[in-house]
């Protein structure tokens, strides 16, 4: 079956401006995370989704970042006046309860 | 605070030599340990982790809970093998957030 997908693959956006960034995790997976990639390090966590709730969202920098996952599924999350720093790869992933966590391709976000 | 140590930030060897990889972690508490792998215009993907001692593609790593070490080791290389290596650190009990290392980057010369 299909994978973990994200959407845009590439975001270019200028400073002060809002982005959405898309995940669809693999179907059936009760759990998602977003993570953060900055160039030259590993993955930072951002937060976590067991089903439509945030069970923790401790990694989330600041009231900038928002994430949603209203039905379950597919989730979405938010950036609001983005700046520079935000620039990285924004990571996806999804995983049964209690079980490995499978991740996405990944959104280049580049804030100029 | 939950902290990964990855001290060598890249790797080379030859093929068919032995290879470590090197993987310290800080936690109070019962850790999960896990390695990634991230080959050439890939996504991250899960190689083994500590609770399944497992041998996935000939490599192996063994949690010291006393030496707060995860050490991933191969004792015969390959080529394949070229990759970006992530050692993180679970909190145990379920789906939960990991926290990654910087990562060692492998290359496994001819």
């Amino acid at each position: 079956g299909a994978g973990v997908s994200q959407t845009p693959s590439n975001k270019v956006t200028e400073k002060g401006k809002y982005v959405e960034l898309r995940c669809d995790p693999i179907s059936g997976h009760t759990a998602l995370y977003w993570y953060r990639q900055s160039l030259g390090q590993g993955p930072e966590f951002l937060i976590y989704f067991q089903g439509t709730g945030a069970a923790d969202d401790s990694g989330l920098p600041n009231d900038r970042f928002f994430a949603v996952r209203p039905e379950g599924s597919v989730s979405t999350l938010k950036i609001q006046r983005t700046e520079r720093g935000d620039s990285a790869v924004y990571l996806c992933a999804s995983s049964l309860e209690g079980g490995e966590q499978f991740f996405g391709p990944g959104t280049r976000l580049t804030v100029l | 605070a939950q902290r990964v140590t990855q001290p060598e930030k890249l790797l080379s060897v030859f093929k068919g030599a032995p290879v470590e990889l090197k993987c310290n972690y800080s936690y109070s508490g019962s850790p999960e340990l896990f390695w990634y792998v991230q080959y050439s215009r890939q996504r991250l993907q899960l190689l083994l982790r500590h609770i399944s001692r497992e041998s996935i593609k000939g490599f192996t790593a063994d949690l010291n809970k006393g030496e707060t070490s995860f050490h991933l080791k191969k004792p015969f290389a390959q080529e394949e093998d070229s990759a970006m290596y992530y050692c993180a650190l679970g909190q145990g009990g379920g789906s939960e957030k990991l926290v990654f290392g910087k990562g060692t980057k492998l290359t496994v010369n001819p």
